[in-house]
């Protein structure tokens, strides 16, 4: 079967920097995808890997590595406003979308 | 720029009641889906559409129909309503496949009673 592997929810200090994780074991890779989505809202893009690596964009970063089937959301310098769910989707060899149930981000202060 | 729209926002069913839930899109997207969001639960998909004319069966399609009449509307039916089909419904749509990212409505909170 298909399985994508995130924590159920973390907590962070503002300020601090944030590591979510997501593990994925599906039937083929085509790209892996992260959202974030507030509480009573809908899930908004947020970055889109395919090849190994880091990808920056501002506070967010995104980690692919295919091999060992893992990709981290890396969040810096956390604001209240990031307190939010991050769901992991990874598109399968079928070009499917394969979703994790999400890690609920709490931020303190 | 409306996006994706979805109505209604909110609504309380009966058992047994009818029930469409209406997309629309204004990008000119090709690809609309329905998902449903349940607590603890990742988004699962219940029918898509590659484009006009054209639907498809997702995950979790039982006891659900939909139609794609016109390229910028996927509607989404109940019929008989369960009380198992209480979830928040959402909406997407992307301009091609699932390279691309997909855009949200706002969500449809259902309760079946």
């Amino acid at each position: 079967g298909q399985n994508i592997d995130q924590p159920t929810e973390m907590t962070a200090t503002e300020g601090a920097i944030v590591q979510i994780n997501c593990t994925y074991q599906t039937s083929g890779f085509n790209g892996l995808f992260w959202y974030q989505q507030h509480a009573g809202e809908a899930p908004t893009f947020l970055s889109y890997n395919v090849l190994d690596g880091l990808e920056e964009k501002g506070r967010f970063s995104s980690f692919l590595s295919r091999s060992k089937g893992y990709s981290y959301l890396l969040l810096k310098e956390l604001q209240m406003k990031d307190s939010a769910s991050y769901l992991c989707a990874v598109v399968d060899s079928n070009y499917q979308l394969i979703w994790g149930a999400g890690t609920k981000l709490i931020i303190k202060p | 720029n409306a996006g994706v729209t979805q109505t209604p926002k909110f609504r309380v069913l009966k058992t047994g009641q009818s029930m469409t839930l209406l997309c629309a899109q204004d990008m000119n997207h090709e690809y609309m889906y329905w998902y449903r969001q349940d607590p603890g639960m990742g988004l699962r998909l219940i029918h898509y559409s590659v484009g006009e004319g054209t639907t498809a069966k997702g995950e979790v399609p039982d006891g659900y129909n939909v139609s794609r009449l016109k390229k910028q509307n996927f509607l989404l039916g109940l019929e008989p309503a369960a009380p198992s089909q209480t979830s928040v419904y959402f909406c997407a749509s992307t301009y091609g496949d699932n390279y691309q990212p997909q855009h949200f409505g706002d969500g449809t909170r259902l309760s079946i009673l």
